[in-house]
């Protein structure tokens, strides 16, 4: 059975920061591209950023570029995240999600990330 | 960027009854490869989004076949042709063939 699980979501201070982790199991984490994608609550869907099978490709979207770092271990099935120089509008459900050839196609349950003083 | 813009934003429907959301792209989502890179997702009341239909029109893996896509260019469009109790959710349109960009939801509730 494929599984993504995040964690590391918490209550964070604005400028704070934070390294969400995702760990994979059922299928071949080194076959596949990656993504994280957020819901800020009661919105819909953002991509965020994206890494490559190498991490030798890598993106983000314009409202996190600068300020968040993905990046993988593919000795440990992890993907993560870290986020720098949080704002309020950073705010929401993050998901990690598997990401071959242009396709989202399993996503984990989310973890929360809220930024507030 | 690419906008991608969803009508309705709400769909109230009758069990057993057809519906049907539309979705239009800014630009074209031909990539330079031939492929469109258009997908549909299911989003069910505190569950996380789920694949229903990728490049236009191929079912993702245990998605029923009353999901169909179809559409081209800029165009897209996702059909229930009958609807039932467990399709209630939010359905999003995406693109990943320029930085991968959302429509902003159609939610879908029964009549």
């Amino acid at each position: 059975e494929i599984q993504l699980v995040e964690s590391g979501g918490t209550l964070v201070l604005p400028g704070g920061s934070l390294r969400l982790s995702c760990a994979v199991s059922g299928f071949t984490f080194t076959n596949y591209d990656m993504s994280w994608v957020r819901q800020a609550p009661g919105k819909g869907l953002e991509w965020v950023s994206y890494i490559s099978v190498s991490s030798s490709t890598i993106y983000y979207a314009d409202s996190v570029k600068g300020r968040f770092t993905i990046s993988r271990d593919n000795a440990k099935n992890s993907l993560y995240l870290q986020m720098n120089s949080l704002r309020d509008e950073d705010t929401a459900l993050y998901y990690c999600v598997r990401n071959p050839s242009r396709l989202l196609d399993y996503w984990g349950q989310g973890i929360l990330v809220t930024v507030s003083s | 960027d690419i906008v991608m813009t969803q009508t309705p934003l709400s769909s109230p429907v009758t069990l057993g009854q057809p519906a049907s959301i539309s979705c239009r792209s800014s630009q074209s989502l031909v990539h330079s490869d031939g492929i469109t890179y258009l997908s549909w997702f299911q989003q069910r009341p505190g569950q996380p989004p789920r694949l229903l239909i990728y490049r236009v029109s191929d079912r993702f893996s245990g998605v029923p076949d009353r999901f169909s896509g179809s559409g081209a260019g800029t165009d897209f469009t996702l059909k229930i042709s009958r609807v039932e109790a467990e399709d209630v959710g939010v359905y999003y349109c995406m693109q990943t063939t320029h930085f991968p960009s959302f429509g902003q939801g159609t939610r879908l509730e029964i009549k």
